[in-house]
């Protein structure tokens, strides 16, 4: 089993929709969650680190449930701009620095 | 502001050849990692360094695989003798160092080495 699992994908939603995707942990020690982003052959970019008790930034909400292991991203009012690769990421104290396999998500006009 | 840096940025060898990886981590991060991506494997954590020093390289394919980081400015990732499945993109990033129980350091990515060994 993978240390971090993600939602296969890919993800085609229309613009404007609403989409959200999930990511799991294995390793209970994770103490520090991230989303990045990733564009096509592009370097992953921080998104949005996720804390406990959830966080807004704009269209994007990222939640954390630490008793199920579990972190969600939601995408509000889809953009076109948004197409791309999203990786979830665990991390215990900097010592273990796991990315999960990425969702892809395309957004048609 | 200059990021991380990699270079080259493209590597086309042909098996068996020596190929050497480089990057230069942003000033003052003193955490630095190597990753490797495939399709099939997705993005791999190679090894990486705290304060120039090796912490965890348990990632590292093999004995093929050698990274180095001979100061603060610059590290290596060398493979040899390189062959078809090491074909991949190459990230090397860095940040600084995560300290306490709430560590929310980001890692910053260089641009990648897209290498093909053929």
């Amino acid at each position: 089993r993978k240390e971090v699992e993600q939602d296969p994908g890919p993800f085609n939603v229309p613009e404007g929709a609403t989409v959200a995707f999930n990511c799991t942990y294995s390793n209970s020690a994770s103490q520090s969650f991230f989303w990045y982003r990733q564009d096509c052959r592009k370097e992953p970019k921080l998104l949005m680190s996720v804390y406990s008790s959830g966080n807004e930034d704009g269209r994007f909400t990222a939640q954390l449930n630490r008793a199920s292991q579990y972190i969600s991203l939601l995408i509000r009012d889809s953009k076109l701009s948004d197409s791309a690769t999203y990786l979830c990421v665990a991390d215990n104290y900097g010592q273990n620095f796991v990315f999960g396999p990425g969702t892809r998500l395309s957004v048609l006009p | 502001d200059a990021g991380v840096i990699q270079s080259p940025r493209h590597e086309v060898t042909e098996m068996g050849q020596e190929v050497t990886l480089r990057c230069k981590p942003i000033s003052g991060h003193n955490s630095l990692f190597w990753y490797r991506q495939t399709m099939m494997r997705g993005l791999e954590l190679l090894i990486y360094f705290n304060n120039n020093v090796p912490i965890d390289d348990s990632g590292m394919p093999e004995d093929r695989f050698s990274a180095k980081m001979p100061n603060a400015s610059f590290s290596t990732l060398k493979i040899q003798p390189s062959e078809p499945r090491d074909s991949a993109v190459y990230f090397c990033a860095s940040r600084p160092t995560a300290t306490g129980a709430s560590s929310y350091n980001e890692q910053f990515f260089g641009p990648g080495t897209r290498l093909t060994v053929l």
